[in-house]
Parts: structure tokens; C-alpha cells; sequence
């Protein structure tokens, strides 16, 4: 198994560009989601997905939007980038959403908006 | 509101010394917590993870705590070696939204040769 696979891994943007980040899983998990890290915030859940069809906001969820059209795939599009998303984004996914789910996380995909 | 903290920020100890790292969350009512890794410039890679029904969980030189009723869990590093350097991170699933995660804004442990 790949695990949770990020593309691209670097990305610079220009401001108002649009572009998707990939995010893929070969586990069969239901749950997916999105986040950001960025210095002294942490990581903060932009998106989820309980299931294929199945999207919810997190907090911070603004300039971004997603779909689930297969359980394989959660991509994340940034619809007219601004500097301040400029960060490092992960997807996350998890069998379900229950007690005994661990999350497991991709690589990251470092995105700077200039 | 479920909100996490981590203290310390930071944390340096000398090879071989036993530590504990501090994970808090303010609403009692949790599906389970879960300790992270995070290697700089990395993913995060996850470490144990308690459900609400368990005490405590172990994995080789690491042992995390739940106490709920406190709003308090634990992970100790027994032994600490140079390559246990890195961030540590916590994170509830609360039971109001299973969907979201919550994550504290980690420890960073340098452990000295």
C-alpha cells in the first residue's frame, strides 16, 4: 500500500491563480480530510469527507473547496489563491470516523503564493 | 468549543533521560486521542492512539495516558534518544463531531547527545 499520496510536493502560485492540490488513498478509507500547518497556528482542518458524495467544512474553509466523487480521491482547489494561503497542506485519511480509527497522514504539499 | 493545548512548546533533555510531554482539552467528551510525530519539513506519523475507554497505550519506549475526567493525557518517552528528536502533537476526535479532528500546537524535543 502507498498509504496517502500528496502531489504536487512544491507549488508556487501567483495571486489569483487557481490550481488543486491531489490527494489519494489506497486503503479503502471513508473519512478524508484537509489541513493546513502554518507556524505558531498549527494545524488547522479546512474540509472533510465522511464518504464518497459526502463534504463538510472545517475552520477555516474559506478560498477552498472540495468533492468526493470516489473514496480514492479528496481533491482540495483553491479557487483564485491570495498570499495568505500560502502554507503547507496535508491530507488525512482514517477508515471511519469511530474510536479505533487512527489517521494517517500524506507528505504535505508546500504551497507559496507570491 | 473543543480546544487542545501542549506545554511546553519546547523541551530539551540529555540522551537517556526519561520525559513526559503534556497534552490538555477542554471538553471531556471524546472518542479518542491520538499522539503524533512530525519529523521537520515531514508528514506527521502516528504514534498511539486511546480510545475513550482506555487508560492508557503502549508501543516499544512509549507510553500514552488518558484521564478524561481531568481533560489530560500524557506520553512518555522512557530512555530518550538523539533520534526521538522532533515535534510532537496531539490530537481529540470529540464525540459533538466525529468528523473533526483537533489538534494542540505541539512539543518540540531536542534530545542532546
Amino acid at each position: 500500500n502507498a498509504g496517502v499520496t500528496q502531489t504536487p510536493k512544491f507549488q508556487v502560485l501567483k495571486t489569483g491563480q487557481s490550481m488543486t492540490l491531489q490527494c489519494a488513498q489506497d486503503m479503502n478509507h471513508e473519512y478524508m480530510s484537509w489541513y493546513r500547518q502554518d507556524p505558531g497556528m498549527g494545524l488547522r482542518l479546512i474540509h472533510y469527507s465522511v464518504g464518497a458524495g459526502i463534504t463538510d467544512q472545517g475552520e477555516v474553509p474559506n478560498g477552498y473547496n472540495v468533492s468526493r466523487s470516489t473514496t480514492e480521491d479528496f481533491p482540495l482547489r483553491l479557487l483564485s489563491a491570495a498570499p495568505s494561503q500560502t502554507s503547507v497542506y496535508f491530507c488525512a485519511s482514517s477508515y471511519g470516523t469511530g474510536e479505533s480509527s487512527p489517521l494517517h497522514f500524506g507528505n504535505g504539499t508546500r504551497l507559496t503564493v507570491t | 468549543k473543543q480546544e487542545v493545548t501542549q506545554i511546553p512548546a519546547a523541551l530539551s533533555v540529555p540522551e537517556g533521560e526519561n520525559l513526559v510531554l503534556n497534552c490538555s482539552f477542554t471538553d471531556s467528551a471524546i472518542y479518542n486521542l491520538q499522539w503524533f510525530r512530525q519529523d521537520p519539513g515531514k508528514g506527521l506519523t502516528s504514534l498511539l492512539l486511546i480510545q475513550s475507554s482506555q487508560r492508557e497505550q503502549t508501543s516499544g519506549r512509549l507510553n500514552a495516558s488518558l484521564d478524561k475526567s481531568s481533560g489530560r493525557s500524557t506520553l512518555y518517552i522512557a530512555a530518550s534518544q538523539p533520534g526521538d528528536s522532533a515535534t510532537y502533537l496531539c490530537a481529540v476526535r470529540s464525540r459533538s463531531n466525529t468528523g473533526k479532528l483537533i489538534f494542540g500546537q505541539g512539543t518540540t524535543l531536542q534530545v542532546k547527545p
